[in-house]
């Protein structure tokens, strides 16, 4: 079956820098997508990682290693408008989005 | 700058209540999608449809029906609804030509069923 792994709960205080790692196994690969999503709200396109390496937006970085099924996404300069679930998903062969079930981030001042 | 808008927010059925979520996106997408999200657990694909009076089953579509008469929106029916359908609905929306795939989400409905 297919499958996307991520820690349910990380905490981290502001300032700091926090990095979320997501593992997957899935049928094919077409890219692996990490959205933010604030309680209550919609989730919102944080990043796209396609081929091996870092994206870098700001204060958010995106990784990944398609030969280890491996992302992450590393927030530096951590603010507590951060506090949010961070939502990895992959695209599959079949272009279809499989979701992990999303890193509760607590910011500690 | 609406995007995706959600309509109703909130609501409580009663069991075998039957009910229609509308999806509306003023971008212009081609493909929308019809997801729930449940506590520990990643989005699920209900339905999506890739244009206009097209529709198609995704991962976890019993239970439910979807129509498409116009491009920019999509319905969602509950037939008979179950406390098993409650969860939180989100619709979304994406560009056919979008290389990264990025959706455009509505601000979810809240659905609990008793």
């Amino acid at each position: 079956g297919q499958n996307i792994d991520q820690p349910t709960e990380m905490t981290a205080t502001e300032g700091a820098i926090v990095q979320i790692n997501c593992t997957y196994q899935t049928s094919g690969f077409n890219g692996l997508f990490w959205y933010q999503q604030h309680a209550g709200e919609a989730p919102t396109f944080l990043s796209y990682n396609v081929l091996d390496g870092l994206e870098e937006k700001g204060r958010f970085s995106s990784f990944l290693s398609r030969s280890k099924g491996y992302s992450y996404l590393l927030l530096k300069e951590l603010q507590m408008k951060d506090s949010a679930s961070y939502l990895c998903a992959v695209m599959d062969s079949n272009y279809q989005l499989i979701w992990g079930a999303g890193t509760k981030l607590i910011i500690k001042p | 700058n609406a995007g995706v808008t959600q309509t109703p927010k909130f609501r409580v059925l009663k069991t075998g209540q039957s009910m229609t979520l509308l999806c509306a996106q003023d971008m212009n997408h081609e493909y929308m999608y019809w997801y729930r999200q449940d506590p520990g657990m990643g989005l699920r694909l209900i339905h999506y449809s890739v244009g206009e009076g097209t529709t198609a089953k995704g991962e976890v579509p019993d239970g439910y029906n979807v129509s498409r008469l116009k491009k920019q929106n999509f319905l969602l029916g509950l037939e008979s609804a179950a406390p098993s359908q409650t969860s939180v609905y989100f619709c979304a929306s994406s560009r056919r030509d979008e290389v990264t795939g990025e959706l455009f989400f509505g601000e979810g409905s809240r659905l609990t069923v008793l």
